[in-house]
């Protein structure tokens, strides 16, 4: 069964730094894509990064761009999102999800989310 | 700002039939890249519904289908039950400078 378990959202002030993490299980990680998309507290998707299967390949939204930086470690069969210059409307539940082989694969399998929360 | 869009709600009696258009552009949808359809049931995470256009998932059930013509998209849904009641997004590739991969903004089908 795939399993895909995010970590390290909490509250943070204005322009401070958060590194979230994603735990994957039941596939062979370095065989997909993996994104991340947001979604704001009543609002909707938002596609946030996307990182080819082997690392080599990194793709942001215009938002986030220079501020955030995907990475991956294969042998761990983690995600992670690096998030600095945070602002208010940074504010979101970030899921972790799977691509495909392709960049414009769909996305089959979601995380439940973590809730990062940017206010002082 | 999504560059595609839907809908904000669509409503039905259990047993209609309901659709939920997703217009585009010559970037995504127009340029002939394929469309994807998510539910998100209340509370819980997107799952995919729809791949390819039109093609299902196992699992979901034959009441969903989906097609593209031109520079939109559309999901339709048969014989509506009350399970059905969820927020529905679609998504597609985008090769314009500012935009890559994007989701519609969203429908909230409502079961009378």
């Amino acid at each position: 069964e795939v399993q895909l378990v995010e970590s390290g959202g909490v509250v943070v002030q204005p322009g401070g730094s958060l590194r979230l993490s994603c735990a994957a299980s039941g596939f062979t990680f370095d065989d997909y894509a993996m994104h991340w998309v947001r979604q704001a507290p009543g609002k909707g998707l938002e596609w946030v990064s996307l990182i080819s299967w082997d690392g080599g390949s990194t793709y942001y939204a215009d938002s986030v761009k220079g501020r955030f930086t995907i990475s991956r470690d294969n042998s761990k069969n983690s995600l992670y999102l690096q998030m600095n210059s945070l602002r208010a409307e940074d504010t979101a539940l970030y899921y972790c999800a799977r691509g495909g082989i392709a960049v414009a694969d769909p996305i089959d399998y979601w995380g439940q989310g973590t809730l990062v929360t940017v206010s002082s | 700002q999504s560059v595609l869009t839907q809908p904000p709600s669509v409503s039905g009696a259990p047993g209609q039939r309901v659709t939920i258009s997703c217009t585009g552009s010559s970037s995504n949808i127009g340029a002939g890249y394929d469309v994807h359809w998510y539910q998100q049931l209340p509370g819980t995470a997107p799952k995919l519904l729809i791949y390819g256009n039109s093609n299902r998932p196992s699992g979901v059930p034959d009441r969903f289908s989906g097609s593209k013509s031109g520079t939109s998209a559309s999901l339709a849904i048969t014989g509506l039950q009350a399970e059905d009641e969820a927020d529905y997004y679609c998504q597609s590739y985008d090769s314009s400078l500012s935009a890559f991969y994007v989701f519609g903004t969203g429908t909230k089908v409502t079961v009378l």
